[in-house]
């Protein structure tokens, strides 16, 4: 089983809709990540979270929101989508300093 | 601003011939610096890391990346490049303004990669 995933994988979904993504880890870290990538920009954090109790802005978190909901859970909603938020979106995982682990992305267009 | 740049978007190499792909940084402090690979339809796979010591380091696939301090670089490099190395190529360093924190990196835009037979 992979250790970072992502649910769901693609989605479409229509203007002022709320969508909710979700990312899992099993590696025991207590940090997690939520990016988008759009072409060109490489990737840019939304939201990350140190721990249960911690979550911070990223560069790019206005209309969104997180909630980390264990220490396994991270999860990311769009409260009104909008088009310009399609995008590939990851989830990563990572341990103190060290090298972030990442989800298989899900591919979200909003009509 | 700490920030990291790849300046080409795309780098064209023939199978067999080494590859170099380029990274610049600006950090405060002692840069931690990554390589990431991103095959398509994936996530990012991580190759390769600078913490301290050596200025080559070693990492997947064959890859390495060489730490340039006076230059502010770490450019990824093999020997020998293979059609299965096609791919995109994002180089990331540690934000250094969250210390006590730790863990947040900053992404180049990244560099596709296109090997060709």
């Amino acid at each position: 089983d992979a250790d970072v995933t992502q649910t769901p994988r693609n989605r479409i979904t229509k203007t002022g809709k709320r969508i909710m993504l979700e990312c899992s880890q099993t590696k025991g870290h207590d940090r997690m990540y939520w990016y988008r990538q759009d072409p060109g920009l490489g990737l840019r954090l939304i939201y990350y979270s140190f721990d249960v109790k911690d979550i911070n802005k990223g560069e790019i978190s206005d209309g969104y929101s997180v909630s980390r909901q264990a220490q396994a859970k991270f999860s990311l909603s769009l409260e009104s989508a909008i088009p310009n938020q399609t995008a590939l979106y990851f989830c990563a995982t990572s341990g103190g300093y060290n090298e972030q682990f990442f989800g298989p992305g899900t591919r979200l267009t909003v009509l | 601003a700490q920030s990291v740049a790849q300046p080409e978007d795309q780098v064209n190499v023939a199978e067999g011939n080494p590859l170099t792909v380029k990274c610049t940084y600006s950090v405060s402090g002692n840069p931690y610096l990554f390589w990431y690979v991103q095959y398509p339809n994936r996530g990012l796979q991580f190759l390769l890391k600078y913490i301290t010591g050596d200025n080559l380091v070693k990492g997947s696939y064959g890859f390495e990346a060489e730490f340039n301090k006076s230059q502010t670089s770490f450019h990824l490099k093999k020997p020998s490049a293979l059609v299965s190395d096609s791919a995109l190529y994002f180089c990331a360093v540690r934000d250094t303004a969250f210390y006590n924190q730790g863990g947040k990196l900053i992404f180049g835009q990244g560099t596709e990669l296109s090997v060709k037979p």
